[in-house]
């Protein structure tokens, strides 16, 4: 069965500590992996697309990287303002579109 | 320029009643997608629209159903509504579809269902 797991759910660092968010997908015929960030009661916003294993996408303190099974949203030097839910998506084979359920990551000052 | 717009922002529904949101896509893109959000949880998709016809259709009961309009924007219809559809629903558009393009979110729709 398709599916995309996100872990882990709940993440509280101190700002400054870096860490890894982990995306595991199993979906048939991958076109594309997604990174969100979403902040309460808002829409998910854009952060990077990911189309083939070995690929990297870096933007700010965030660096997304893709292999045959996971995905990982780096995060360096966290600030308080990188606080929200950051959404996996995938896009499969037959158009089916999958997010996981999310990691919230919480950065204390 | 304008971001992916959606109507109304919140609204307030008895069971049984029936419901219509309304997205509008970013210039020049031609996909429409929805998604139902429940508090807590990720994004589920619900349909995908390009060029007028549907594309693609997650796990929803008949009761969903869209329509995308010449001007590529997109109404999702929710008919006989229950508690559980309670969430925050999504529009999406991209450029097309099928070809890993990246969706480009709205701020979504409150509905709550009393």
């Amino acid at each position: 069965e398709d599916q995309v797991t996100q872990s882990p759910e709940a993440l509280r660092l101190q700002e400054g500590e870096s860490s890894s968010l982990n995306c595991s997908y199993t979906v048939s015929g991958l076109r594309g992996l997604f990174w969100y960030r979403q902040d309460p009661g808002k829409g998910p916003e854009f952060l990077f697309t990911l189309y083939s294993a070995g690929e990297e996408k870096e933007k700010e303190r965030l660096k997304a990287t893709l292999t045959k099974k996971e995905s990982f949203l780096h995060i360096t030097a966290p600030k308080p303002e990188d606080s929200a839910t950051y959404l996996c998506h995938a896009e499969g084979g037959a158009n089916n579109l999958f997010f996981g359920t999310g990691t919230r990551l919480t950065v204390i000052p | 320029d304008a971001g992916v717009t959606q109507s109304p922002t919140h609204l307030i529904k008895t069971r049984g009643q029936h419901v219509t949101l309304r997205c509008s896509p970013i210039s020049g893109h031609k996909s429409v997608s929805w998604y139902q959000q429940v508090l807590g949880q990720g994004p589920q998709f619900i349909f995908q629209y390009y060029e007028k016809e549907e594309r693609g259709r997650g796990n929803f009961p008949d009761r969903f159903s869209a329509r995308q309009f010449p001007n590529y924007s997109s109404e999702l219809n929710v008919n006989a509504l229950l508690l559980g559809d309670s969430a925050l629903y999504l529009c999406a558009s991209s450029l097309g579809y099928g070809g890993g393009e990246t969706q480009y979110f709205g701020p979504g729709t409150r509905l709550l269902v009393l």
